[in-house]
C-alpha cells in the first residue's frame, strides 16, 4: 500500500509569495494532521480533520495559513503571504480508528520550505 | 510546565548495548503512547505503541508505561548503529491529535 503522499518535497520561495502544500492521506484513513517540525519548536501540530472536517486549527499560527479537505484523498495546506519564519518542513499523516482507542498516524515524507 | 519531557541527548552507547530512552508527560488523562524514530531529514517512523500499563515488546524494542508515575520508556537491545537517530514520544489525550516531545538522539558507536 502507498504511504502519506506529499508534493512538493522541497519548496523555495520568496517571502510575500503564496505557498501550496498538498497532501494524499493513506487509502481508508478518516483522520488528516498537518504539522510543522522547526529545530527551535519542534514537531507541533496545526490542524487536524476528520472525515474532510476541521477539527482542531488551534495550532495554526495565523490568519495567513489555511487548509483544506475538499474529499477523503487530498488535503492542502496554504500560506498567504508566505515569511521567512514560515521556513520549516511540513508534514501531514494519516490515520484510522483501528477499532479502539487507537490513532497510530503514519506520516508522509514531508514538504521542506525555505522562503527567503 | 512542558507537556512532554525528553532529554535532548545525545545518549552515546557502544554497539550492542542497551540504549535506554525515557520520556515524562504531565497529563493525566493520557491514554496513548507512541514511539517515533526520526533519521535526520526523514520524517517521523511509528515504531512502538503502548496502552496499558507494563512493558511490550517487539524484537528488540520493549516500551513501558508507569502512568502512576506519568513515565514511558523504549528500550532497545543489541543497539546497531543503525538505530542512530532521534526517538520522539507522542502520546494522545483522546482528542485524536499528538502531542511530541522534542527527541532524544541516540548515537551508537560501532
Amino acid at each position: 500500500d502507498a504511504g502519506v503522499i506529499q508534493s512538493p518535497r522541497h519548496e523555495v520561495t520568496e517571502m510575500g509569495q503564496e505557498v501550496t502544500l498538498r497532501c494524499k492521506p493513506i487509502s481508508g484513513h478518516d483522520y488528516l494532521f498537518w504539522y510543522r517540525q522547526t529545530m527551535m519548536r519542534g514537531l507541533e501540530l496545526l490542524i487536524y480533520f476528520n472525515n474532510n472536517v476541521p477539527i482542531d486549527d488551534s495550532g495554526m499560527p495565523e490568519d495567513r495559513f489555511s487548509a483544506k479537505m475538499p474529499n477523503a484523498s487530498f488535503s492542502t495546506l496554504k500560506i498567504q503571504p508566505s515569511e521567512p519564519r514560515d521556513s520549516a518542513v511540513y508534514f501531514c499523516a494519516s490515520s484510522t480508528n483501528s477499532g479502539g482507542p487507537y490513532y497510530e498516524q503514519y506520516f508522509g515524507p514531508g514538504t521542506r520550505l525555505t522562503v527567503t | 510546565q512542558k507537556e512532554v519531557e525528553q532529554n535532548s541527548g545525545p545518549l552515546s552507547v557502544p554497539e550492542g548495548a542497551i540504549a535506554s530512552l525515557n520520556c515524562t508527560y504531565s497529563d493525566r488523562g493520557s491514554q496513548s503512547f507512541f514511539w517515533y524514530r526520526q533519521y535526520s531529514g526523514k520524517s517521523p517512523e511509528l515504531i512502538m505503541s503502548i496502552y496499558s500499563n507494563g512493558d511490550k515488546e517487539d524484537g528488540r524494542f520493549t516500551a513501558q508505561l508507569n502512568k502512576a508515575s506519568q513515565y514511558v520508556s523504549l528500550l532497545i537491545r543489541d543497539s546497531q548503529p543503525s538505530d542512530s537517530a532521534t526517538y520522539l514520544c507522542a502520546f494522545d489525550t483522546g482528542r485524536r491529535a499528538l502531542t511530541f516531545g522534542s527527541g532524544t538522539r541516540l548515537q551508537v558507536q560501532p
